[in-house]
């Protein structure tokens, strides 16, 4: 099975400031999907960002891009100019393109955004 | 996208009782996911729910204490049975929408405690 590693448990970052959250993940696969999920206080998982492993590209959303390394299995989420309303529990998810449905998720880390 | 009610959001229930938790979506969906997620770890996928058909289990969780129920392609239930302390947790609903199916969408979680 896939394995998803978030060696961050905790992390902070001042407001306006930019912080990267780190995840690799370990697959044989060469096709798959690599998500960034949130999860606020109020538990509701919400997509921050996707990315496509067949492209080269990072994918961008706002303030929230990507470093994927294919070749390293890392995807590491940077956020910049910090907001207070970003402070959440970051789970990094991984899905295989090809059969199956299971997401695969991380152990999360936690962000802190200090006013 | 898609959206989820899930209820209860939370409760409190004795040892040795059962509780079933709804899961509502609003659009119709081949599949739905029943995950959980015990304090301060990742979401672990309990089973897949397709309708008209019996829920396929992941390792470690069996039918006779975690029974779903499908009876159509915009609902879905996961009873958890004879309940003791360690089935304290968020108990997450998802379903899987958008271009082939690469995107999850969650309800907002039960918090379940067993006391």
């Amino acid at each position: 099975a896939q394995t998803v590693t978030q060696s961050q448990p905790e992390m902070s970052v001042q407001e306006a400031e930019t912080v990267t959250l780190s995840c690799t993940y370990d697959t044989s696969e060469s096709d798959y999907y690599l998500f960034w999920y949130k999860q606020p206080p109020s538990r509701q998982m919400i997509l921050v960002i996707r990315q496509e492993a067949y492209k080269q590209q990072n994918a961008t959303e706002n303030r929230f891009s990507v470093n994927f390394q294919k070749a390293a299995k890392s995807f590491s989420l940077k956020i910049s100019d910090s907001q207070l309303g970003d402070a959440a529990m970051y789970f990094c998810a991984y899905r295989s393109a090809w059969g199956g449905n299971q997401f695969y998720f991380g152990t999360g880390t936690s962000l802190t955004v200090i006013p | 996208s898609a959206v989820i009610s899930q209820k209860p959001s939370r409760d409190i229930c004795q040892r040795g009782t059962s509780l079933t938790i709804q899961c509502q979506v609003d659009s119709q969906v081949t599949m739905m996911f029943w995950y959980r997620q015990q304090p301060g770890q990742s979401l672990t996928l309990i089973a897949t729910a397709n309708q008209g058909s019996e829920a396929t289990y992941e390792s470690g969780f069996v039918i006779d204490k975690f029974p779903i129920s499908r009876p159509n392609l915009t609902f879905s239930t996961l009873t958890v049975s004879n309940m003791s302390p360690e089935d304290s947790s968020i108990y997450l609903c998802s379903v899987e929408k958008g271009a082939l199916n690469t995107e999850a969408f969650f309800g907002q979680g039960t918090r379940l405690t067993v006391v």
